[in-house]
């Protein structure tokens, strides 16, 4: 299996910086995903990392060990509107698929 | 405006009574797939088509079918819908299919709430 793993809930003061990390199995790994999920709603892409490093976009970054099997999703200045699940996704080659991980629940109080 | 579409949004229904949920995309994507999403479990792949009739099973395909007879559509069908495919069902579809390391986004549909009684 993937294994890939999160933490199942965080909560935050607006205006904070969040770190949500994910944890994957190394082997055959092809790019990472981090996908934004409002209660009830469809999931929205926010990043895409396939080599080491932070990806930033606007307060969002993303960043990826491939050698440890790690990446997180920082979110910075934190609004209220960031409540959400934050779900990470990993393709494996050979793999016409991707694997989520349970997903991280955020809650942002003001 | 590019989009996934799903019917129904809600459904309720009984326990062995054949259904269909649509799935349909109007951005010539060629893969697209089914996922359903539980508590605590995650989004979870039931099918998956690579282009028109290419199909192939995901992580979770018992008790569903699929068919991909046309580039737009991807139907899931469950012939005998029992109590634990009770679930929040997205359809999603990308340009091409996952793999070789590139980047291809998939775009969700708004999901079809199912319960089975």
């Amino acid at each position: 299996g993937q294994n890939i793993d999160q933490p199942t809930e965080m909560t935050a003061t607006e205006g904070a910086i969040v770190q949500i990390n994910c944890t994957y199995q190394t082997s055959g790994f092809n790019g990472l995903f981090w996908y934004q999920q409002h209660a009830g709603e469809a999931p929205t892409f926010l990043s895409y990392n396939v080599l080491d490093g932070l990806e930033e976009k606007g307060r969002f970054s993303s960043f990826l060990s491939r050698s440890k099997g790690y990446s997180y999703l920082l979110l910075k200045e934190l609004q209220m509107k960031d409540s959400a699940s934050y779900l990470c996704a990993v393709n494996y080659s050979n793999d016409y698929k991707l694997s989520f991980g349970a997903g991280t629940t955020v809650t942002v109080r003001a | 405006e590019a989009q996934v579409t799903q019917n129904p949004r809600y459904l309720i229904t009984v326990t062995g009574k054949k259904l269909t949920v649509t799935c349909s995309q109007n951005m010539n994507h060629e893969y697209m797939s089914w996922y359903r999403q539980d508590p605590g479990l995650g989004l979870r792949q039931i099918y998956y088509s690579m282009n028109v009739e290419v199909t192939d099973k995901g992580d979770v395909p018992e008790g569903y079918k699929v068919s991909r007879k046309e580039k737009r559509n991807f139907p899931l069908i469950l012939e005998s819908p029992s109590p634990n495919q009770t679930s929040l069902y997205f359809c999603a579809s990308s340009l091409y299919s996952m793999g070789g390391g590139k980047q291809e986004t998939q775009y969700f549909g708004p999901g079809t709430r199912l319960l089975v009684l």
